[in-house]
């Protein structure tokens, strides 16, 4: 089965830290996604990759960005946590743009 | 953007009956999946129907689209407690590069024991 890790299931920092959430896949897939989901707005996605060192913008890029050095793992990085970037966020990783498989989520919280 | 929208937002029906959940989209599409998220979780993959099929099953779950309404139906039959949970269609867009999915709003779905 395809397993999805992400570092943490709940997260809570303060207003101007930096924040790293890691996703883990172990199937060997090119593509990988981080969203954020909020009540009422579903699922947006924030940035993707498909391929090692690269990284394209989504639909809510704004205040934050990724890395992916290898191709097991992608990395969101929040470089100045806000309130407003308080949220459920969620990485998936596909083979071929079809289906997605999502890890468990992190529950971030900033204060 | 936003592209799924499902209807209704909420549903709540008793163990045993049926559910049907529906979902529009606005372009033209490759396929269209549908995911259940339990409380707090990830989100998990339950079908995917491409543009050129018309119904598909899958154990209990039959989904139908409707390429010229741009809507597909989930219909879940013999619904059980287990099946509590929000349900998101997503679509592959036509064009839409290599961005993947582009997901709804999701209907929460509540079944009565």
């Amino acid at each position: 089965d395809v397993k999805v890790t992400q570092s943490s299931r709940y997260l809570v920092k303060r207003t101007g830290e930096k924040v790293f959430l890691e996703c883990v896949q172990d199937m060997d897939h090119e593509n990988m996604f981080w969203y954020r989901q909020d009540p009422g707005l579903g699922l947006r996605l924030i940035y993707f990759s498909y391929d090692v060192k690269m990284k394209e913008k989504g639909d809510i890029p704004e205040g934050y960005s990724v890395s992916r050095e290898k191709k097991e793992r992608f990395s969101l990085i929040l470089e100045s946590a806000s309130t407003n970037q308080t949220s459920m966020y969620l990485c998936a990783s596909s083979p071929n743009l079809g289906e997605q498989f999502f890890g468990p989520g992190t529950r971030l919280t900033v204060l | 953007s936003q592209q799924g929208e499902e209807d209704p937002q909420a549903l709540s029906i008793q163990e045993g009956e049926n559910a049907t959940m529906n979902c529009s989209y606005k372009t033209s599409i490759n396929n269209l999946q549908w995911y259940r998220q339990n409380s707090g979780r990830g989100l998990v993959h339950l079908i995917l129907i491409r543009s050129n099929e018309r119904e598909k099953h899958s154990g209990r779950l039959r989904v139908t689209l409707d390429t010229s309404k741009k809507s597909s139906s989930l219909l879940i039959t013999a619904s059980r407690a287990a099946d509590t949970a929000s349900y998101f269609c997503a679509t592959d867009d036509i064009g839409g590069g290599a961005d993947g999915l582009t997901f709804g709003k999701g209907t929460h779905l509540i079944i009565q024991p």
